[in-house]
């Protein structure tokens, strides 16, 4: 069974930082891009971020350019999320989702989410 | 503002048909053929319902279909039963700048 579990949400200060992981099994984690979509409460979906299978390619919502950085290490199945220099307005619950295969621009499977809140 | 425009609500009574418009522009909805619908009931993660506009994954019933004219995306749920009450969120590919794009949402309700 395809799975995808995020974790490393928290309570974080305006300015502070955050690593969000989302481990993933039952499929061949390397051959599938994924995909961070956050849920603001009360609110609708918003694209984050992703990242190709490899790795070698990163995509960024203009939102979170230059303070989230997405990365995996196929090694571990893990998908990471680094957030840095964080804002109230990224408080949210984080998704980590697998990009439909052989490049399909769609999100497939998705995890439960974790918590994000930035709170002073 | 969502980049993707839905009505905020939808309704019907069991066994009779809606449809959810997503309204976009040529940049996304009207440029690609890559539109996604997702089901989200509360306090639970979105489950992919359409993708490619038209193209329902494996296990999703084949009361929901989806469509695409110029720039607007439609889903359609025909046969609406109690479980359909969710929230659905349209979906698009918006080009290799903006890469995706979501609908503000549309909150169905069964009657």
């Amino acid at each position: 069974e395809v799975q995808l579990v995020e974790s490393g949400g928290g309570l974080v200060q305006p300015g502070g930082s955050l690593r969000l992981s989302c481990a993933a099994s039952g499929f061949t984690f390397s051959s599938y891009a994924m995909s961070w979509v956050r849920q603001a409460p009360g609110k609708g979906l918003e694209w984050v971020s992703a990242i190709s299978g490899s790795g070698g390619s990163t995509y960024y919502a203009d939102s979170v350019k230059g303070r989230f950085t997405i990365s995996r290490d196929n090694s571990k199945n893990t998908l990471y999320l680094q957030m840095n220099s964080l804002r109230a307005e990224d408080t949210a619950v984080y998704y980590c989702a697998t990009l439909g295969s052989r490049g399909g621009h769609y999100m497939d499977v998705w995890g439960k989410g974790t918590t994000v809140t930035v709170s002073s | 503002q969502s980049a993707l425009t839905q009505p905020a609500s939808v309704s019907g009574s069991p066994g009779q048909s809606i449809t959810i418009s997503c309204t976009g522009t040529s940049s996304d909805v009207g440029g690609y053929n890559y539109v996604s619908w997702y089901q989200q009931h509360p306090g639970k993660a979105p489950k992919l319902m359409i993708y490619d506009v038209s193209k329902r994954p494996s296990g999703v019933s084949n009361r929901f279909s989806g469509s695409k004219s110029g720039n607007t995306a439609s889903l359609t749920i025909s046969g609406l039963q109690a479980e359909d009450e969710a929230d659905y969120y349209c979906c698009s590919y918006a080009g290799s700048s903006t890469y995706w794009v979501f609908g503000g949402g549309t909150k169905l309700t069964v009657l």
